[in-house]
């Protein structure tokens, strides 16, 4: 079990938004401004897409955005395209002995 | 430009042991974290430990201590990740990614090794 609470799967069609949650604890996602998410496409390298809750690297699409309420961060597709079909996972900061966390990962297909 | 570039594929016995390497370059090797990432086969990331090459300063996922040992040798820029007696279950991909600090993000990554451990 991953420390992280991601859903397994999500899916929405072509030009549809959609949200992927990150249940954490107090002692990461909800105690820090260290959240960061990662898209993998099958077979290939994690590519970092947000960080910082809600930050984009240079190059990444703006029909990305990145929230946080409490424990729980957030990140919104809008725009929907058939090659944001891919594994999203969220990574935060925490202050225990483990000081980076991984969620257990969320399938993103787009119908 | 950044680029951490990994060793290549491993096939391996179980109880054989194992160094597998992370070339970085395009940056400042000394202020950086290089971490190492297991992904098996068909599962999602898992954080192992990660290492400060300017002092050594090392720090391990729980899950991962005593299992394997990470170190860097910054006279070559280079960051490692060894068992010393592999199991089946160690069959993986193993990334290497660099994090600015340990409250940061993983913002380069390695191409990944995959290591196989059959007998």
């Amino acid at each position: 079990q991953s420390a992280l609470t991601q859903p397994a799967s999500v899916s929405g069609s072509p030009g549809q938004s959609i949200t992927i949650s990150c249940t954490g604890t107090s002692s990461d996602v909800g105690g820090y401004n260290y959240v960061s998410w990662y898209q993998q496409h099958p077979g290939k390298v994690p590519k970092l897409i947000i960080y910082d809750v809600s930050h984009r690297p240079s190059g990444v699409s703006n029909r990305f955005s990145g929230s946080k309420s409490g424990n729980t961060a957030s990140l919104t597709i809008s725009g929907l395209q058939a090659e944001d079909e891919a594994d999203y996972y969220c990574s935060s900061y925490s202050s225990t002995s483990t000081p980076v966390l991984f969620g257990g990962g969320t399938k993103l297909t787009v119908l | 430009e950044v680029q951490l570039v990994q060793s290549g594929a491993e096939v391996k016995k179980p109880g054989e042991s194992l160094k597998i390497s992370c070339k970085a370059s395009g940056y400042t090797f000394i202020t950086y974290w290089i971490g190492w990432v297991r992904q098996m086969p068909g599962k999602g990331l898992e954080w192992m430990g990660i290492v400060y090459p300017d002092d050594s300063d090392t720090r391990y996922s729980p899950s991962f201590q005593g299992q394997v040992t990470i170190s860097a040798d910054k006279s070559i820029s280079t960051a490692y990740l060894q068992w010393s007696s592999l199991k089946v279950s160690d069959t993986a991909v193993y990334y290497c990614v660099r994090r600015g600090s340990l409250r940061g993000r993983f913002d380069y990554w390695g191409q990944g090794t995959l290591v196989t451990v059959s007998s």
